[in-house]
């Protein structure tokens, strides 16, 4: 399958503070780029995605960059919340990522 | 807002039977989408449907899955014979397609217990 690679698979962060996830892919032709959160038993949820004519894309506290060139794209939470703590998840084509296990300590 | 709906939420068989997880996608979607999550690990893709027939399926999706769309809004995954390593959470997903969306939306999950 289609390789999709992210970093880290733990990150535990104080309330307040960001949180940036990284993922690589090798489908050099993809041009959509979502990321998915998790709660424990319950669905992927879109969260937010970015398509690959623009480099950044923001919804209130949650940002992805997009690097065509390099072939990765991150997620960006600042100010983050207790209620943000999850599993994220990147996706390319079929494929997602391994998995960001976010701890959010109050 | 129209959501993909999966019937059962869980599923309890006992290893080598046969099972048949539903789904209703969201209506007007024409891509349709099967993937497993094993309890702690990623969410692994099976297969993926278009104008009824398999367009894409992975190395998990040997000859002891299939996928159906039996009328014009049930999509299922048919497991044959059923093994304890096919435990798992099943999410069903679609897509509009058409150019109008690439995000894929997502089912509940079935869970599934083979003993």
């Amino acid at each position: 399958g289609e390789n999709v690679e992210q970093h880290p698979s733990t990150l535990s962060v104080q309330e307040g503070d960001s949180a940036v996830i990284k993922c690589t892919y090798s489908d050099s032709a993809s041009n959509y780029f979502p990321w998915y959160k998790q709660e424990l038993g319950k669905r992927p949820q879109l969260i937010i995605d970015i398509r690959s004519n623009v480099g950044e894309k923001k919804d209130q506290r949650i940002a992805v960059t997009l690097n065509k060139t390099a072939k990765h794209f991150s997620l960006h939470i600042t100010e983050t919340q207790p209620e943000d703590s999850a599993v994220y998840f990147c996706f390319n084509k079929f494929y997602f990522g391994s998995g960001t296990k976010l701890n959010v300590k109050p | 807002e129209p959501e993909v709906t999966q019937t059962p939420s869980h599923q309890v068989t006992q290893m080598g039977q046969e099972v048949i997880l539903r789904c209703v996608p969201i209506s007007n979607h024409l891509y349709f989408y099967w993937y497993r999550q094993i309890l702690g690990q990623k969410v692994e893709f099976l297969v993926s449907f278009y104008n009824n027939e398999i367009s894409e399926k992975s190395e998990i999706f040997d000859d002891q899955f299939s996928v159906e769309r039996p009328d014009g809004s049930n999509f299922t995954l048919k497991i044959r014979s059923t093994k304890l390593e096919d435990s798992a959470m099943y999410f069903c997903a679609s897509r509009a397609g058409q150019g109008r969306t690439d995000t894929q939306y997502f089912g509940p999950g079935t869970r599934l217990t083979v003993l």
